[in-house]
């Protein structure tokens, strides 16, 4: 069965303190993995595609890479503005799946 | 840029009524999909479409329908509401099915 299992579920961060959320997943015909960032009570915003291992794509203080298996997206010198549950997605058989998200707290 | 609409943004429904919720996609998308989300849940794919035809099928009750028009605009309607209903109801469209999807801003359901 296909699968997407994001770690961890919540990761609390001081301002400055940089860290990683892993999506790790088991689909066949993986045709993309998406990350989005989900704020309380709004719609996901998309933040990357990643199509191949190997591929790395960045914005700002974040930086999502992805292999066969897994895909990282990496917080660099996180601010409180960071706070928010990333979610991975991939997309198989024309749909999209999600991960349960990881919960990022950022203090100031 | 345009975004994608959603409407209404909240809606209070008692059980066992109908609700229809409606979906703006980003002009020249052709994929629609629908999701639910319940509370602190990932969102759960329910249907999609592409090119104004049914395209697939996720966890969607036998109560719930969905169609898209012909100006793309898209329509969820979910009948003989139950108290379970209640959830955030986010549609997405893509330029194409292969590609990122762009998440609206939902439409809070509440059923009393």
């Amino acid at each position: 069965e296909d699968q997407v299992t994001q770690s961890p579920e919540a990761l609390r961060l001081q301002e400055g303190e940089s860290s990683s959320l892993n999506c790790s997943y088991t689909v066949s015909g993986l045709r993309g993995l998406f990350w989005y960032r989900q704020d309380p009570g709004k719609g996901p915003e998309f933040l990357f595609t990643l199509y191949s291992a190997g591929e790395e794509k960045e914005k700002e203080r974040l930086k999502a890479t992805l292999t066969k298996k897994e895909s990282f997206l990496h917080i660099t010198a996180p601010k409180p503005e960071d706070s928010a549950t990333y979610l991975c997605a991939v997309q198989h058989d024309y749909k999209l799946s999600f991960g349960a998200g990881t919960t990022v707290t950022v203090r100031a | 840029a345009a975004g994608v609409i959603q409407s209404p943004r909240h809606l209070i429904k008692e059980k066992r009524e109908t609700a229809t919720l409606k979906c703006y996609p980003i002009p020249r998308h052709d994929t629609v999909y629908w999701y639910q989300q319940g509370p602190g849940q990932d969102p759960q794919f329910l249907i999609s479409f592409y090119e104004k035809m049914q395209s697939d099928k996720g966890s969607i009750p036998d109560r719930f329908s969905a169609q898209q028009f012909s100006d793309y605009h898209s329509e969820l309607n979910m009948s003989s509401l139950e108290l379970g209903d209640s959830a955030l109801y986010f549609c997405a469209s893509s330029p194409d099915r292969n590609t990122e999807a762009f998440f609206g801003q939902g439409t809070r359901l509440t059923v009393v």
